[in-house]
């Protein structure tokens, strides 16, 4: 696939277990953040978004915390399933629209049953 | 189906080849993007348009030549390829430049 070759990070968890995914981000003028899911052979999936005036959010089993100060993301999964099992890329924007999304090197998160 | 269509989802192509990359919104986009994905690196930007304008050009080399003829298509001309440029492309719309991007499933390609 076309993460193969990266050596991504990989965070196994049980089935039913929560999952916490990580990505630092090194751009204080960042202001809005995105968490996807790729799963083999698919593109990008957008999970959840957040913008810096806020430090949580919360979507269908999914939530993101913002860190402002450590600029540190993370995206919980509550009760993870087999169809979690994916690559999740955390993205951040300056806000400005000058610039589009630039992404981390993501996660593999593997579920085992 | 996620809105965002690319075809063909495979194609292999020798270095003197000239070929197309299609993609097509159907969610009233205006923003539309070329990203890479390959094996080696994490997703790269290569070009944006905004209302059928071109406004990032990565520093992508010459031999990918992108056209927006309207806030609904965009292709990636291909020619005189590398085996290095074997890669996963990937195109994306947004409502703006602000707002999250939707992904295509990608054409896969290969060169020879």
């Amino acid at each position: 696939g076309e993460n193969v070759g990266l050596h991504l990070p990989t965070l196994s968890v049980q089935e039913g277990d929560n999952s916490i995914i990580n990505c630092a981000y090194s751009n204080s003028a960042s202001d809005y953040f995105i968490w996807y899911k790729q799963e083999s052979g698919k593109g990008p999936q957008f999970i959840i978004d957040i913008r810096s005036n806020m430090d949580k959010r919360q979507g269908q089993r999914v939530t993101v915390l913002l860190n402002k100060t450590v600029k540190h993301l993370s995206l919980q999964i509550a009760a993870t399933q087999p169809g979690d099992s994916a690559v999740y890329f955390c993205a951040e924007n300056d806000g400005t629209g000058r610039r589009a999304l630039t992404f981390g090197s993501g996660t593999r998160l593997q579920v085992q049953p | 189906e996620t809105g965002v269509t690319q075809t063909p989802r495979h194609l292999v192509m020798g270095m003197t080849n000239k070929k197309s990359l299609k993609c097509e919104q159907h969610l009233g986009h205006n923003a539309m993007y070329w990203y890479k994905q390959s094996a080696k690196k994490p997703l790269e930007l290569m070009f944006v348009y905004n209302f059928k304008e071109q406004t990032e050009n990565n520093s992508v080399p010459s031999r990918f030549s992108p056209e927006c003829p309207n806030s609904s298509h965009l292709f990636l001309h291909l020619h005189t390829l590398q085996p290095e440029d074997s890669a996963l492309y990937l195109c994306a719309s947004s409502r703006n430049s602000n707002s999250p991007l939707h992904f295509g499933n990608g054409t896969r390609l290969t060169v020879t």
